[in-house]
């Protein structure tokens, strides 16, 4: 049962433009979700997070906004940059309990 | 400030054979996970440790598997007979405190059963 899906496995983008990845849960208890990004052979390394109190939340070039009627929520990264190149995993967890259940990653491809 | 160490990075076995992962976690760090990766999956967690107790250990297939956190610092995973479908990479990761946040994960360990 998976219950953080990501239905894209890749997306291309300019370098400049903007990126949008999307992650769609199912359980409602989730309250708390987070982005991370994947360079190949490292560890994820936390970005963003977003608690369900709020319906988005920026931190430079990165924001996130969550539709918790459509138990839906993005990444928006303004603008690419070749460095963003990475595989993103949304996350989600209740709050009081650190356990995260990850969705399969999205392969962000910025083209210079 | 060092991050999670992990040994070791790689490791080819025959399947039936016994493999065992080291994790050290950020120093202060309470909390300590262990989360198998499955190639074109997300990383899903086996073990959850809080100082030396286990907190949730509810998807470790106890049969096979076995982790522990003596005197709350490092861990061991241990896979024992190994299958197959255990290759995966195996992340270890901490964080400080019992809530949501911010995990921060090592490098992890690449396993390959053949």
């Amino acid at each position: 049962d998976q219950q953080v899906k990501q239905n894209s496995p890749s997306l291309s983008v300019q370098e400049g433009r903007i990126s949008i990845l999307n992650c769609d849960y199912t359980n409602s208890m989730f309250d708390y979700f987070l982005w991370y990004k994947k360079y190949p052979a490292e560890g994820p390394t936390f970005l963003i997070s977003i608690s369900s109190i709020k319906d988005k939340n920026e931190d430079g070039r990165f924001t996130v906004f969550l539709n918790k009627s459509a138990k839906h929520l993005s990444l928006h990264i303004v603008p690419s940059q070749p460095g963003d190149s990475a595989v993103y995993f949304c996350a989600a967890s209740i709050i009081g309990n650190e356990k995260l259940t990850f969705g399969t990653g999205t392969r962000l491809t910025i083209i210079p | 400030e060092a991050g999670v160490a992990q040994s070791p990075r790689y490791k080819i076995i025959e399947k039936r054979q016994s493999v065992a992962f080291w994790c050290n976690p950020i120093s202060g760090h309470a909390t300590l996970y262990w989360y198998q990766q499955i190639l074109g999956q997300g990383p899903k967690l086996l073990i959850q440790f809080q100082n030396n107790g286990v907190v949730d250990d509810s998807q470790l297939p106890k049969d096979r598997f076995s982790a522990e956190r003596l005197k709350g610092v490092d861990s061991t995973l241990k896979i024992q007979p190994a299958k197959l479908e255990d290759s995966a990479v195996y992340l270890c990761a901490s964080s400080l405190a019992l809530v949501a946040g911010e995990l921060f994960f090592g490098e992890g360990s690449r396993l390959t059963v053949l």
